[in-house]
């Protein structure tokens, strides 16, 4: 079966704008999670979505946001991009609460 | 606060010998403790947690809660073991299973 998609593979946007990055869970997962990549903070989770309905948040500012929605798919934006969001963002699908996270390839995100 | 710490930013080791990667954590609770790897151009990928207390690719790790450590280990590496490797926990489903607090990582080679 697919893996976890995540779309666009590569983005290059000019600090001030906003972004949508999107996640397509493995069928039949109900839960997404996103995470961020940077050399100098390693993983860092953002926030997990299940069944539409935000279940988790990290500690990140408001210009983090993100949905879920019915299919499952999930998309995260980033509002008044920062240089210091430049980073690779990850999606983890997993069937329920407490199975397997599977995650994508990630979205490399270069804020100029 | 919950910490995850990988002491070691990159280990080599020889074809056959034992490998050992460190791990160690604070968290105020019962956590659930995870190790991922991620090959070459691959995704990130559960290689073992430890409620399953399963042997994967001949690695084990033992959660001791005393030295609160959670150590990778095999006893004899293959070449194929060269990966990146990351510790992570979890607060189980009380407090979110899916929001995973990873280390920094490991960068694990084996020399032939």
């Amino acid at each position: 079966k697919a893996g976890v998609t995540q779309t666009p593979r590569y983005l290059i946007k000019t600090r001030g704008q906003q972004v949508t990055l999107s996640c397509s869970p493995i069928s039949g997962h109900r839960s997404v999670s996103w995470y961020q990549q940077t050399p100098g903070q390693g993983l860092q989770f953002l926030f997990e979505y299940f069944s539409e309905t935000q279940r988790n948040k990290g500690n990140f500012p408001g210009r983090f946001s993100g949905r879920q929605f019915s299919n499952s798919r999930s998309e995260m934006n980033v509002s008044t991009l920062e240089l210091g969001d430049s980073a690779l963002y990850l999606c983890a699908s997993s069937w329920a609460s407490n199975t397997e996270a599977f995650f994508g390839q990630g979205t490399r995100l270069t804020v100029v | 606060a919950q910490r995850v710490t990988q002491p070691e930013k990159l280990l080599s080791v020889f074809k056959g010998a034992p490998v050992e990667l460190k791990c160690n954590y604070s968290y105020s609770g019962s956590p659930e403790l995870f190790w991922y790897v991620q090959y070459s151009r691959q995704r990130l990928q559960l290689l073992l947690r430890h409620i399953s207390r399963e042997s994967i690719k001949g690695f084990t790790a033992d959660l001791n809660k005393g030295e609160t450590s959670f150590h990778l280990k095999k006893p004899f590496a293959q070449e194929e073991d060269s990966a990146m490797y990351y510790c992570a926990l979890s607060g189980g489903l009380i407090q979110g299973a899916q929001k995973l607090v990873f280390g920094q990582g490991t960068r694990l080679t084996i020399n032939p």
